[in-house]
């Protein structure tokens, strides 16, 4: 089993907050990584699709970087709203074209 | 309009009972996988279909099986629930396997009790 780990596992920021959280994984066997949001009560859906070292990928006030070669992505949250609140999961596919989940990070934004 | 439907949403079951956790997908995609996320961890693959081609990851236990009848439905089965298999099983669908850009569609999850 490769380990996945993201931290923190769980944050409280005030709405209009900037935040971000990481993802880590061992650089030797992942190659991309996808990052999904899930909603209590929701299914996860997909976030962003990074597909090479070096990718940065921007959605509204969300954006992440991938880094490959040391084995991380971050995820960045500017300006966070209440509606951002959600568990964010990081997904790196291995060479082995299988994803690996993290555990999460939980993210309230408190009004 | 929910693209990945799992029924129920909440199942409660007795110890040993048999227990079917059901998926569909209005998506036609190839590929089915069910997860098992228990509290506070990483979603775990239990095994995937590649169409009829059916997949078990190597540390799933022998009381979980799978179906998948036709492209949309698939569904999981637990032999002989254990305190152990109360979870929250995810399906989900994509449309090929393993490539870098195939991103994956969710189920809401089933959330199963076992008393």
């Amino acid at each position: 089993i490769l380990n996945v780990e993201q931290s923190p596992q769980s944050l409280h920021v005030q709405e209009g907050d900037s935040t971000n959280f990481t993802c880590s994984f061992p650089s030797s066997n992942f190659y991309a990584l996808h990052w999904y949001r899930w909603e209590t009560a929701k299914s996860p859906e997909a976030l962003f699709v990074m597909t090479l070292n070096g990718d940065e990928k921007k959605k509204g006030r969300i954006s992440a970087t991938l880094n490959t070669k040391e084995g991380y992505s971050y995820l960045y949250i500017k300006g966070s709203q209440p509606e951002d609140s959600a568990t964010y999961l990081c997904a790196p596919l291995n060479t082995g074209n299988q994803f690996y989940f993290g555990t999460g990070t939980s993210l309230t934004v408190i009004p | 309009d929910a693209m990945v439907i799992q029924n129920p949403r909440y199942q409660v079951t007795q110890f040993g009972k048999p227990v079917t956790l059901s998926c569909s997908q209005t998506l036609n995609h190839n590929v089915m996988y069910w997860y098992q996320q228990k509290s506070s961890q990483a979603p775990k693959l239990l095994f995937h279909y590649y169409d009829k081609d059916f997949n078990n990851e190597a540390d799933t236990p022998d009381n979980f099986q799978s179906r998948r009848p036709n492209t949309s439905f698939c569904f999981l089965d637990i032999r002989s629930p254990g305190l152990g298999d109360a979870a929250m099983y995810l399906c989900a669908t994509s449309r090929a396997l393993g490539g870098r850009s195939d991103t994956q569609y969710f189920g809401p999850g089933t959330r199963l009790t076992v008393l």
